[in-house]
């Protein structure tokens, strides 16, 4: 079973970079699917972000970029602004479930 | 512009049943799968089921299968999702979410504002 593993919590001073780690652990070395990333403002409906691990939707600021290697993918925020304070989520699919899996979420802090 | 309304949830006894359904707007509903994803209160997202386009094919997560049952209105542009035999490990805010792409293997481009379910005696 696919596992995506990201780190509960991440912080950065306005302006900085900061990254979010997402890692497979899965039974499905050897296939490849896109890592989708995700934002959640409190209160609100997750947003996608980054789709097929590095496509911005028309509208998401290029401040926000994805990539992908091995089993690893990342997103990072350039240019943190106190509105980016929100949970994110990366999500890619699992072979073995059918469906899709979701990471735990990382919980952004803007100093 | 695209809009994704979902409506139906509410508080319903253990064992009991809920049908959600969600209102599409603004694309032509029928060419694009539909998920629900649902996120318990505090907890992370969880996704539940996909429907085909044409309605000819259905997934579902493990801990739903046998209970819940997706399907959809391509006349009406409306989704649903018959919730039998519900548990209090069921209780969560369910969205109903767009497939950028047809299957399984996709990411969600639009959510809708999401439905609370809330499964206690």
């Amino acid at each position: 079973q696919s596992v995506l593993t990201q780190p509960p919590s991440v912080s950065g001073a306005p302006g900085q970079r900061v990254t979010i780690s997402c890692t497979e652990s899965s039974s499905n070395v050897g296939a490849t699917y896109g890592v989708h990333w995700y934002q959640q403002l409190p209160g609100t409906a997750p947003k996608l972000l980054i789709y097929d691990n590095s496509n911005r939707p028309s509208g998401v600021p290029d401040r926000f970029s994805g990539s992908k290697s091995g089993t690893s993918a990342s997103l990072a925020i350039t240019g943190l602004q106190p509105e980016d304070e929100a949970d994110y989520y990366c999500q890619s699919y699992d072979s073995s479930l059918s469906g899709s899996v979701f990471g735990g979420g990382t919980k952004l802090t803007v100093l | 512009q695209v809009q994704l309304v979902e409506s139906g949830g509410g508080v319903v006894q253990p064992g009991r049943s809920l049908r959600l359904s969600c209102a599409a707007y603004g694309f032509t509903f029928s060419n694009y799968g539909m998920h629900w994803v649902r996120q318990a209160p505090g907890k992370g997202l969880e996704w539940v089921a996909i429907i085909w386009h044409d309605g000819n094919n259905k997934y579902y997560t493990d801990s739903v299968k046998g209970r819940f049952i997706i399907s959809r209105d391509n006349s009406k542009n409306t989704l649903s999702l018959q919730m039998n035999s519900l548990r209090a490990e069921d209780t969560a805010v369910y969205y109903c979410a767009r497939g950028l792409y047809q299957g399984v293997v996709t990411s969600y481009d639009y959510w809708g504002q999401g439905t609370l379910v809330t499964v206690s005696s």
